[in-house]
């Protein structure tokens, strides 16, 4: 089955640019999305086909897409902005959806 | 407001079934694909399964296909997941998920219930 690849860790300090990178074969054809779930809540959504922004999310989040990586980017994190960030797409058929596995953003 | 409230997680032993329930409103739910995500304690999110807006295609994650069957009743607003032949790794929060409309969303996921957790134990 479809696997998209995540570290699953990145830190940086507030202020800083924290890159999380989501990696899959599909992504030169597929959008990927980023999800932001914090500790005990809900997923939220941050970027969807690559590198748009809903409504409310913050300027700072951006996202990119280049071959088979997708890059999810936070310029000046905020401390608020730890959690656990998931990036999320389609196998080639488009039918079914894959999460990666996640990296825990910490902001200290 | 849309709002997404799951029901129906418990405990249930393993190879027992179990209906969980997505109560949608705030939006015209018959408009909209629905998913099931589901999360094991301290682990990541998996897909689970997506209906469309119409209930005419169905599909799964492969750790649940043959198993698990998504339903929808546009009349009553709520979407439905049967889980059959439950196994200890089908422990998890599970949570209901509305596709965005396309021109505001593209296939994202942009309103999630709160999740109800299901535990498989003997």
């Amino acid at each position: 089955s479809y696997e998209l690849t995540q570290p699953p860790s990145v830190s940086v300090s507030p202020g800083q640019t924290a890159r999380i990178t989501c990696s899959g074969d599909a992504l030169p054809k597929k959008y990927a999305y980023w999800y932001q779930q914090k500790s005990g809540q809900a997923p939220v959504l941050v970027i969807y086909e690559d590198n748009k922004r809903p409504s409310g999310i913050p300027e700072r989040f951006s996202g990119s897409s280049s071959g088979t990586m997708a890059t999810l980017t936070i310029s000046g994190a905020q401390v608020e902005d730890e959690a656990d960030y998931y990036c999320y797409s389609t196998d080639r058929s488009g039918d079914h959806r894959v999460f990666g596995g996640g990296t825990k953003l910490t902001v200290l | 407001q849309v709002q997404l409230v799951e029901s129906g997680g418990g405990v249930v032993q393993p190879g027992r079934s179990l209906r969980l329930s997505c109560a949608a409103s705030g939006f015209t739910f018959s408009s909209h694909g629905m998913h099931w995500v589901r999360q094991a304690p301290g682990k990541g999110l998996e897909w689970v399964a997506v209906i469309w807006f119409d209930g005419s295609n169905k599909y799964y994650a492969d750790s649940v296909k043959g198993r698990f069957t998504i339903s929808r009743d546009n009349s009553k607003n709520t979407l439905y997941l049967q889980m059959n032949s439950l196994r200890a790794e089908d422990t998890a929060v599970y949570y209901c998920a509305r596709e965005a409309n396309i021109e505001v969303a593209g296939l994202g996921l942009d309103y999630w219930g709160q999740g109800t957790l299901v535990t498989v134990s003997s």
